[in-house]
């Protein structure tokens, strides 16, 4: 199956500061997108990005579907920000249509 | 638009019973739904997928015997833990393909402890 590798495991910033996330896979996907999980389990939907670059307020994330890679990136990271950033994809080859995630990275803010 | 409902949110049962976690698609029909399951600290990992008037699809290594799973209608999967086990104890999450412009939509996921 397809490998997704998310990079780096852990993050600490400090509250202001800007990061950003990295999402490798393996193989040609047609969708892919970054969830935030919330302390409470709750997967919130940052951005369905397959290609392209999509901003959301101090949010934005790229896809370079060609190169195999997705950013997330982070700007002026606010104390809410803190949770685990996930990237799931979901294989072209896939008729299932089903969404792998990778393992995750935590951030930590602090004040 | 696109969103999912779980009940319950949380469960605690004995050891040996069985326990119904039952996902919803509120505004859309979702022909095929995803159940996934997340130990503490670590990723999402998917367990089977439900499709509406057919058996489910489950992945390598999980028990269908244990986890059963119903696609009875367009806007309805049921996982039912039989048999319920203190190392079934999980963050279970149920998703579907909303739409091509929010992509998947994921339930508020089912913490089940089993005692």
């Amino acid at each position: 199956g397809i490998q997704v590798e998310q990079s780096p495991p852990d993050l600490i910033l400090q509250e202001g500061a800007n990061s950003t996330l990295r999402c490798n896979f393996s193989d040609s996907v047609n969708n892919l997108q970054w969830f935030h999980q919330n302390p409470w389990g709750q997967l919130i939907n940052l951005f369905y990005i397959p290609s392209g670059t999509k901003q959301n307020g101090r949010l934005s994330a790229t896809t370079v579907a060609t190169e195999r890679y997705s950013l997330l990136y982070i700007s002026s990271s606010q104390t809410t920000d803190s949770g685990v950033y996930f990237c799931a994809v979901r294989m072209t080859t896939d008729s299932w249509g089903k969404l792998q995630f990778g393992a995750g990275t935590q951030v930590v803010v602090t004040p | 638009g696109a969103v999912v409902s779980q009940h319950p949110s949380w469960v605690i049962c004995k050891s040996g019973t069985s326990v119904k976690i039952e996902c919803r698609s509120l505004d859309f029909q979702a022909t095929t739904m995803f159940w996934y399951r997340q130990f503490p600290k670590q990723s999402l990992m998917l367990m089977a997928t439900s499709n509406e008037g057919s058996k489910a699809t489950y992945e390598q290594g999980v028990e269908k015997d244990k986890f059963l799973i119903n696609h009875a209608s367009l806007t309805l999967s049921t996982l039912t833990v039989t048999s319920a086990h203190p190392e079934d104890s999980s963050f279970y999450i149920c998703s579907a393909l909303g739409s091509s412009v929010y992509g998947y939509t994921f339930g508020s996921g089912t913490r089940l402890t089993v005692v």
